[in-house]
């Protein structure tokens, strides 16, 4: 079975802050993404990245980078977090971008920026 | 314009009956995925169902199956029999091959009553 983990189920961070948000898979995807989840919008794309240490931006970049060292992890950072980045996060990884390809998640983090 | 509707915010049904969620899409690849995602509480993202534009039968996965109507865009899904366990948030997304990843919908709140 597909494996896809993420570092923390909840976080609280200060306005600022720099934040670290770290997504695992098992299962040698070439495919990694970041959504951000928020009531009344369903899921919204940030970044993806389609092999390591290639990247490319979502619908909703800003205020984010990401970091793909090794084909496993995928980063998701927040530079200067801020209160409106407050947030479900999920990471998804993918074995490819064909059409029937489907997207394994993992359990989501819910940041909260104070 | 949105690429995929749901058109129910929330929906209710009672136990053991049946429940049809509905998902309108808008294309103009002729090849392309439908899938549906179920979303507990937990938050986890849990693959339920998919559809290609050029299957020819509709898809069924236990209680799950999809009415695809492709001249109306529509492919809505339908539980049978529904149980406590399926109350949740359902998404329906698409996959194009002119976009690397899904395309989520708003989403639909199931709630299934004793």
């Amino acid at each position: 079975d597909v494996k896809v983990t993420q570092s923390s189920r909840y976080l609280v961070k200060r306005t600022g802050e720099k934040v670290f948000l770290e997504c695992v898979q098992d299962m040698d995807h070439e495919n990694m993404f970041w959504y951000r989840q928020d009531p009344g919008l369903g899921l919204r794309l940030i970044y993806f990245s389609y092999d390591v240490k290639m990247k490319e931006k979502g619908d909703i970049p800003e205020g984010y980078s990401v970091s793909r060292e090794k084909k496993e992890r995928f980063s998701l950072i927040l530079e200067s977090a801020s209160t409106n980045q407050t947030s479900m996060y999920l990471c998804a990884s993918s074995p490819g971008l064909a059409v029937y390809n489907e997207q394994f998640f993992g359990p989501g983090t819910r940041l909260t920026v104070l | 314009a949105q690429k995929i509707t749901q058109t129910q915010p929330g929906m209710f049904v009672q136990e053991k009956e049946a429940v049809t969620l509905d998902c309108t899409y808008d294309t103009s690849d002729p090849s392309y995925g439908l899938f549906w995602y179920k979303q507990p509480s937990s938050g986890e993202m849990i693959f339920l169902i998919y559809q290609g534009s050029y299957d020819q039968q509709n898809a069924t996965e236990g209680r799950y199956s999809l009415n695809f109507q492709k001249a109306r865009k529509s492919a809505n899904l339908v539980i049978s029999a529904s149980q406590l366990g399926d109350s949740a948030m359902y998404f329906c997304a698409m996959r194009e091959p002119s976009y690397s990843t899904l395309t989520f919908g708003k989403g639909t709140m199931l709630l299934v009553s004793p």
